[in-house]
């Protein structure tokens, strides 16, 4: 099975930096997903890592280390509007030969003026 | 372009009542289509998924069934809803036939759903 560990809240300041850790637990990595939900909508999907490094996305960036099990999004410049949860969340190959995901349960950012 | 439909958007529910939330996918076939459950502050608990017309997996045993009858209809069902069914019920899809590259699941915008 899959498990995974993020903080469960973090509070930082408009125009900083924010670091959110996820690790994790899984048999048959394909790729760690992150995703941003506000409050009362959908998860919406931000980036993803099937290799170790930085993938950058604007003001986004998340990095993955399959050695530690272990990976991060990175939100820099931050705005009001980047309060909200993000969920990290591992791909599996499920026994029908679909990719299914598991998340996290997720990291409620608080962005403070 | 792809656009992924539920409805309703919110329900309550008494007790001992049945359920019957339906998702729809525009613009792909053969998508691999999800029903995740969130509860409050909680993360998504993955439900049933399905790979095909017909074709259901369960991840979790419960009294809540799902249906394909149709491509990109998926239908989440229960006879009989008991309080712990409240929360935020969620349709995803994925391309079918993808094996590499960034995997991203589309989200529809929920049901809100409370049980009294």
């Amino acid at each position: 099975g899959q498990s995974l560990e993020q903080p469960s809240e973090v509070t930082a300041v408009e125009g900083a930096i924010v670091q959110i850790n996820c690790t994790y637990q899984t048999s048959g990595f394909y790729g760690l997903s992150w995703y941003q939900q506000h409050d009362g909508g959908a998860p919406t999907f931000l980036s993803y890592n099937a290799l170790d490094g930085l993938e950058e996305t604007g003001r986004f960036s998340s990095f993955l280390s399959r050695s530690d099990s272990y990976g991060y999004l990175l939100l820099q410049e931050l705005q009001m509007k980047d309060s909200a949860s993000y969920f990290c969340a591992v791909r599996a190959v499920t026994g029908a030969g679909s990719y299914q995901l598991t998340f996290g349960k997720g990291t409620k950012l608080s962005v403070i003026p | 372009s792809q656009t992924i439909h539920q409805w309703p958007a919110t329900l309550v529910q008494p007790v001992g009542s049945p359920l019957s939330l339906e998702c729809t996918v525009e613009g792909t076939s053969n998508p691999n289509l999800y029903w995740y459950r969130q509860a409050a502050g909680r993360g998504l608990q993955l439900l049933f998924y399905s790979v095909g017309i017909g074709q259901i997996s369960s991840e979790v045993p419960q009294n809540l069934s799902a249906s394909r009858p149709q491509d990109r209809q998926f239908i989440l069902s229960s006879k009989k809803l008991l309080l712990s069914d409240s929360g935020f019920y969620l349709c995803a899809w994925t391309p079918g036939q993808r094996r590499v590259g960034p995997y991203e699941q589309y989200f529809g915008p929920g049901t809100r759903l409370t049980v009294t």
